[in-house]
């Protein structure tokens, strides 16, 4: 079965600095890649999707996403962190004949004025 | 907002009571999930239908949990006999043509 580990829980960073989030994962085949955010109380919002392809992709809100199969990775990137994507990421793995997506635990991202 | 919508928004029970959840998916697509999340994890998948038939519903955490979804468009969520161990956010999401899920805000459950 399909797991996945953000190996940080909490990251903290000043708001203008650059951001990485890591996300491994762990599936027989090739996965279908996902990050999502979620702000306090709130629902998740999907930030990219990695279904096949160009192993860099481009999200919502100036995210990017590199898979590395060799690392079994997905990590998710920002080259300037603004004081609004203060929030909790979530990276989650699933495929289209599968229908059970596992979610990572989280990390929590604090932005420093 | 994604498009799909839950109603409540909170829901504050006390222990052995009932409770139901709605989800309204967005129209155009037919796969629905439901989800659990408690403080400090992501979601736990629950059950999930195509249109109106539930393809899986093993990983319902007990027979106290049941979800229907009658007509293909909306579903409920409904858990019987309430404990203190099933306060948590209950997300529902629907799936597009190539798999990524959309989530609603959620339903906030806790139980006294």
């Amino acid at each position: 079965a399909q797991s996945v580990t953000q190996p940080d829980i909490h990251i903290t960073v000043s708001e203008g600095a650059s951001l990485e989030l890591r996300c491994n994962y762990s599936y027989g085949a090739t996965p279908y890649l996902f990050w999502y955010v979620q702000s306090p109380g709130q629902g998740l919002q999907l930030l990219l999707k990695y279904f096949s392809g160009d192993t860099l992709v481009q999200g919502i809100k100036g995210f990017e996403a590199e898979f590395k199969r060799s690392q079994s990775s997905f990590n998710l990137r920002k080259p300037s962190v603004h004081w609004s994507d203060a929030a909790e990421y979530f990276c989650a793995v699933g495929a289209t004949g599968n229908n059970d997506m596992r979610f990572g635990a989280g990390t929590r991202l604090t932005v420093k004025p | 907002d994604t498009g799909v919508s839950q109603n409540p928004r909170h829901k504050i029970t006390k222990r052995g009571q009932n409770v139901t959840f709605r989800c309204d998916p967005i129209s155009e697509h037919n796969r629905l999930y439901w989800y659990r999340q408690t403080l400090g994890q992501g979601p736990e998948f629950l059950t999930y239908f195509q249109n109106e038939a539930q393809l899986e519903k093993s990983r319902l955490l007990s027979d106290r949990f049941s979800a229907e979804r009658p007509k293909g468009s909306f579903s409920t969520l409904e858990i019987q006999r309430t404990e203190q161990g099933d306060s948590a956010m209950y997300l529902c999401a629907t799936k597009d043509r190539l798999g990524a899920q959309y989530f609603g805000p959620g339903t906030r459950l806790l139980v006294l």
